[in-house]
This record gives structure tokens, C-alpha cells and sequence, in this order.
């Protein structure tokens, strides 16, 4: 079935570190892919998308990268922020719905 | 340009009732998503909505039900209220709600059934 998991429920790391957030997706149809970052009390913010025809995206600080032949997504976060720290989702889009994994908690130490 | 708008914020209500939750999408959007969320898990999709016609469901009951406005707003109902119904329900909006289109999410509506 369609199921978006992620590998590391919480990630810890220093403040100026690069940050990795790894997901796994099964369904083999998904043809593009979205990282969202939630902070608590607040709806999901849109950081970075990859359509299925790349490997590899930048944003201002963010790169996401694709693998389908393991069916695998990572977020790297360059130069790690304290407004870094809160949950980050992938989520996948094999029709027109979002299908999120369980989240990854993202916590910066100062 | 203002972004996806949610109303109520906070809502308690007791089982048994019914809710209604509003949205408005983004400035040229036409496309409505709605989302619940638990604590401690990703969004699940509930309906998506384009050009007033409803284009997917979740697996959700039929308690829960919405419609889209000629404005591209839109409201999500449910009726009789269960425990479990208490979440987070978010609204996301896109231009069409094609598959590789972003959803651009609202703050949520905090929903409390006691």
C-alpha cells in the first residue's frame, strides 16, 4: 500500500552542523515529493519539492535527493539553525492527495 | 499575499455534535485539500476539492463531509462527534491540486471533543 516512513524519529545536532533528515517511500507511482517542516502549534510549511525526472534539488540552504532505485528522500539542512529546530515530513504525491510519514523532530543544540 | 486562512482556531465541542471548520486558499488558487492531524503524526488526506467538485476522498466515514464555494473557499463538516475526532485539521490549498503541484498548508483549526 501507499506509506511514506521516515528512519529517525528525532535528530540532535549543534548549531552551525549540517543537518540530514532521511525518508523512505514504497509507492513506486509517486511522481513528486514534498518536505514539509512544522513547528508546534503551527500548520506545515512548504521547504523544498523534487519531481521524479530529478535526482537532486537546492534551495537556500536545503537540498533534497531522490533515489527511486531504493525509493529513498533526504532533506540536508547546510549550516543548522536554532529556527531549525521542529518536525520535518516528506510526504509523497502519487495522485492528487499527500501521503506524510510519521515526522522526524529536529532539535538544534545551541 | 495573504496565505491559506483557517476559522475557528480553537474549537471544543461534546460528542454527539457537529462542527463546521472554513477556509479560505491563497489568492488564485482553486484546488482545497483537508487534512486531519493527531498528535504525533503526519496529516491525513480527508477530501480535495477543484472548481467545486469534489476530486478524491480519504478513508474517512461518512460523518465527514465538505463542499467548495464559487470563491474557492471551502467548509468541512462533521457530525456526530467522537472522542477521536478530536485533531488538528488543516487546509491546503494549490492551483489546480494537480499530482506535482505544492499544497501550501494553513495554521489549522485545533479541534477538542470532550
Amino acid at each position: 500500500g501507499e506509506s511514506v516512513g521516515l528512519h529517525l524519529p528525532t535528530l540532535s545536532v549543534q548549531e552551525g552542523d549540517n543537518s540530514i533528515i532521511n525518508c523512505a517511500y514504497s509507492n513506486s507511482a509517486s511522481d513528486y515529493f514534498i518536505w514539509y517542516k512544522q513547528e508546534s502549534g503551527k500548520g506545515p510549511q512548504f521547504i523544498i519539492d523534487i519531481r521524479s525526472n530529478m535526482d537532486k534539488r537546492q534551495g537556500q540552504r536545503v537540498t533534497v535527493l531522490l533515489n527511486k532505485t531504493v525509493k529513498h528522500l533526504s532533506l540536508q539542512i547546510a549550516a543548522t539553525q536554532p529556527g531549525d529546530s521542529a518536525v520535518y515530513f516528506c510526504a509523497e504525491s502519487p495522485y492528487t492527495k499527500l501521503t506524510f510519514g510519521g515526522g522526524t523532530r529536529l532539535m538544534v543544540k545551541p | 499575499d495573504a496565505g491559506v486562512t483557517q476559522s475557528p482556531t480553537h474549537l471544543i465541542k461534546t460528542r454527539g455534535q457537529h462542527v463546521t471548520l472554513r477556509c479560505s486558499p491563497i489568492s488564485g488558487h482553486k484546488s482545497v485539500s483537508w487534512y486531519q492531524q493527531v498528535l504525533g503524526q503526519g496529516p491525513q488526506f480527508i477530501f480535495q476539492y477543484y472548481e467545486k467538485e469534489e476530486r478524491g476522498r480519504g478513508n474517512f466515514p461518512d460523518r465527514f463531509s465538505a463542499r467548495q464555494f464559487p470563491n474557492y473557499s471551502s467548509e468541512l463538516n462533521v457530525n456526530a462527534l467522537l472522542l477521536g475526532d478530536s485533531a488538528l485539521y488543516l487546509c491546503a490549498s494549490s492551483t489546480t491540486g494537480g499530482p506535482t503541484e505544492g499544497q501550501y498548508f494553513g495554521p489549522g483549526t485545533r479541534l477538542t471533543v470532550l
